[in-house]
């Protein structure tokens, strides 16, 4: 069965701290996304890794992805409120992405 | 540019109706997909499309039809509506190949009473 697992699932920190979600999965894949979700919203884009080793940086957001450990994490730097969301990673096997259940990050001041 | 276009935004069934979630994307894109977000849980895949007039189903196909019968357009019809389909649905493309992620529509939210 294909599985991705998020963890942790609820994470509420402070601003200024760092904090890594992490994405397992079940099997094979090269391609790997992460995407963020406002309450009420749709999904919006934030990394495609394609390849092993693979480490992409946007802002305050750093995500990797280690296809032998079938692992992709996502790291944030120095947190602000404004990455309040939950975030979810998604993993693509033959155009049909299987979802880890997302994790809901609440920043506070 | 539109992007990925759903309608409607909002809708209320009563159980054993039928409707079509309309999907439409205007950047050519070849791969196209539907999937279910329920509260708490990931999306789930409920059908895909590698291009015109193919089709194929997802994680949990059952009570849903597709066609693609041009590249843009890819409907969801449920076919007797029940209310374990209240959920909000997200219609995805994206092009072959390259880095590009999923592009969503803005996503229906179906309640069936």
């Amino acid at each position: 069965e294909l599985k991705v697992e998020q963890n942790p699932l609820f994470l509420s920190m402070q601003e200024g701290k760092n904090y890594t979600i992490y994405c397992n999965y079940s099997t094979t894949s090269d391609r790997l996304y992460w995407y963020r979700q406002d309450p009420g919203k749709s999904l919006e884009s934030l990394f495609v890794l394609l390849s092993n080793g693979a480490v992409k940086q946007e802002g305050r957001l750093m995500a990797s992805l280690d296809t032998k450990a079938r692992l992709s994490t996502l790291h944030i730097t120095a947190a602000v409120h404004d990455l309040s969301a939950t975030y979810f990673c998604a993993v693509d096997i033959n155009y049909q992405l299987i979802w880890g259940a997302g994790t809901k990050l609440i920043i506070k001041p | 540019n539109a992007g990925v276009t759903q309608t409607p935004k909002f809708q209320v069934l009563k159980t054993g109706q039928s409707m079509t979630l309309q999907c439409a994307q205007d950047m050519n894109h070849e791969y196209m997909s539907w999937y279910r977000q329920d509260p708490g849980m990931g999306l789930r895949l409920i059908h895909y499309s590698v291009g015109a007039g193919i089709t194929d189903q997802g994680e949990v196909p059952n009570g849903y039809n597709v066609s693609r019968s041009t590249t843009e357009d890819f409907p969801l019809r449920l076919l007797s509506a029940a209310p374990s389909q209240t959920s909000v649905y997200f219609c995805a493309s994206r092009p072959p190949g390259g880095g590009y992620g999923y592009t969503f529509g803005s996503g229906t939210r179906l309640t069936v009473v």
